[in-house]
């Protein structure tokens, strides 16, 4: 069974962009979340969606969204976005919402530059 | 690879030798937990669970064993091997905004010397 597929792995912006990045969870889970890793801060917690809703958010600012689709795949957007955004975004994906305490599995991430 | 963290609590061992991975967690009402495993350039990859109404759980040459009375979870990992080189994140399932999430801990960074 394919893992968790994020694409770009890479991608570099200038401030005030805004970027879009996509997740595509493993067949027949329909949970994805969406966290931001730094080295200063560690791993932390963006949003979740299950069947094409949020039931979840942290504490980022409204510039960081989500959405998900009728298939399970998702997408997070950044918009204006500041150097401060540079970092690995991860997705990941389990079979029941996190409230159900399931393990999350993780793609490789999307390594955000922002310059 | 992408740096996980600069300043990691850092856990060398022996190849061969058993290595144990601590971590304290935050909440008391945290009734779930999972040991991660971060390879360089790599996202994390789950390497065992435990609820909390267990005290210890076994895997393939992994141990997790959690305290709830002192709020502390355990990774044992037996005749470490040079692969098992990555950095280790315990997570437990919390409310802190409202519905639950995994709550990543900082990480601890394992160094398997041949």
């Amino acid at each position: 069974k394919a893992g968790v597929t994020q694409t770009p792995r890479y991608l570099i912006k200038t401030r005030g962009q805004q970027v879009t990045l996509s997740c595509s969870p493993i067949s027949g889970h329909r949970s994805v979340s969406w966290y931001q890793q730094t080295p200063g801060q560690g791993l932390q917690f963006l949003f979740e969606y299950f069947s094409e809703t949020q039931r979840n958010k942290g504490n980022f600012p409204g510039r960081f969204s989500g959405r998900q689709f009728s298939n399970s795949r998702s997408e997070m957007n950044v918009s204006t976005l500041e150097l401060g955004d540079s970092a690995l975004y991860l997705c990941a994906s389990s079979l029941v919402t996190q409230e159900g305490g399931s393990p999350l599995h993780f793609g490789n991430g999307t390594r955000l530059t922002v310059t | 690879g992408e740096s996980v963290g600069l300043h990691l609590p850092t856990l060398s061992v022996q190849e061969g030798d058993n290595s144990i991975i601590n971590c304290a967690y935050s909440n008391s009402a945290s009734d779930y937990f999972i040991w991660y495993k971060q390879e360089s350039g790599k996202g994390p990859q789950f390497i065992i669970d435990i609820r909390s109404n267990m005290d210890k759980r076994q895997g393939q040459r992994v141990t997790v064993l959690l305290n709830k009375t002192v709020k502390h979870l355990s990774l044992q990992i037996a005749a470490t091997q040079p692969g098992d080189s990555a950095v280790y994140f315990c997570a437990e399932n919390t409310a802190d905004t409202g519905r639950r999430a995994l709550t990543f801990g900082s990480g601890t960074r394992l160094q398997v010397q041949p």
